[in-house]
């Protein structure tokens, strides 16, 4: 079956330090991968998605790339900001079967201090 | 206007009761779905409704019933709550099926069974 692994938070950074959360992927098919963003209290949100191997996708600053040599999809920001604390969820869906079934992985917590 | 609502926000009942959580959506999707997100953060699918009719249901207790009544709406419907039901409740839209699609989530309704 399809699982997504991503690294075990929290991650606690200062302001203007350089992330990487790690994702990686197990899948049949060709999905589509996610990062969707929980900020305290909300619900998630679409952050950015790559269809297809080698795609980047990207929004405020973040960025991630479709590698299917090694089943991942790093999720990096150069310079993060307080604002960005939140929990980042990679997620994955499988093109192949019915439903649009999104598979998560587990979260990570990202604080930021000032 | 927001795109996903539900309702209510806390929802906080006794052990054995029936209860329901609302989901409308205004984007004119055709794709709607149930998350639950336990204490740790992780988040499973439960249900996938596609023009009103089920798609998936991933091995969800039978006490847990959606109910579409229009292509707008799939509400949650759960008899005998048990303290395992604890959880926070994530309705979700898509245009329609399509693995590439986004997905766009609603605030929660966070479910206390004491």
């Amino acid at each position: 079956g399809n699982s997504v692994t991503q690294m075990e938070g929290p991650v606690t950074l200062s302001e203007e330090a350089f992330l990487t959360i790690n994702c990686t992927y197990t899948a049949t098919g060709y999905p589509s991968l996610f990062w969707y963003v929980q900020y305290p209290g909300e619900g998630l949100q679409l952050l950015l998605k790559a269809t297809k191997a080698d795609d980047k996708g990207s929004n405020k600053g973040f960025e991630a790339t479709y590698r299917k040599e090694t089943t991942s999809f790093h999720l990096e920001k150069g310079s993060v900001q307080v604002s960005d604390s939140a929990v980042y969820f990679c997620a994955l869906s499988d093109g192949s079967n019915a439903g649009n079934m999104l598979t998560f992985g587990g979260g990570t917590r990202l604080m930021v201090k000032p | 206007d927001t795109a996903v609502s539900q309702t209510p926000k806390y929802l906080v009942t006794q052990m054995g009761n029936d209860k329901s959580i609302k989901c409308e959506q205004n984007l004119g999707h055709d794709t709607m779905y149930w998350y639950k997100q336990d204490s740790k953060k992780f988040l499973k699918i439960m249900f996938s409704y596609n023009n009103k009719e089920l798609i998936i249901n991933e091995t969800v207790p039978n006490r847990f019933s959606p109910k579409s009544p229009d292509k707008a709406h799939l509400n949650l419907h759960i008899n005998s709550l048990e303290l395992g039901d604890s959880a926070v409740y994530f309705c979700a839209s898509s245009y329609d099926l399509a693995g590439y699609n986004e997905q766009f989530f609603g605030p929660g309704t966070r479910l206390t069974v004491l």
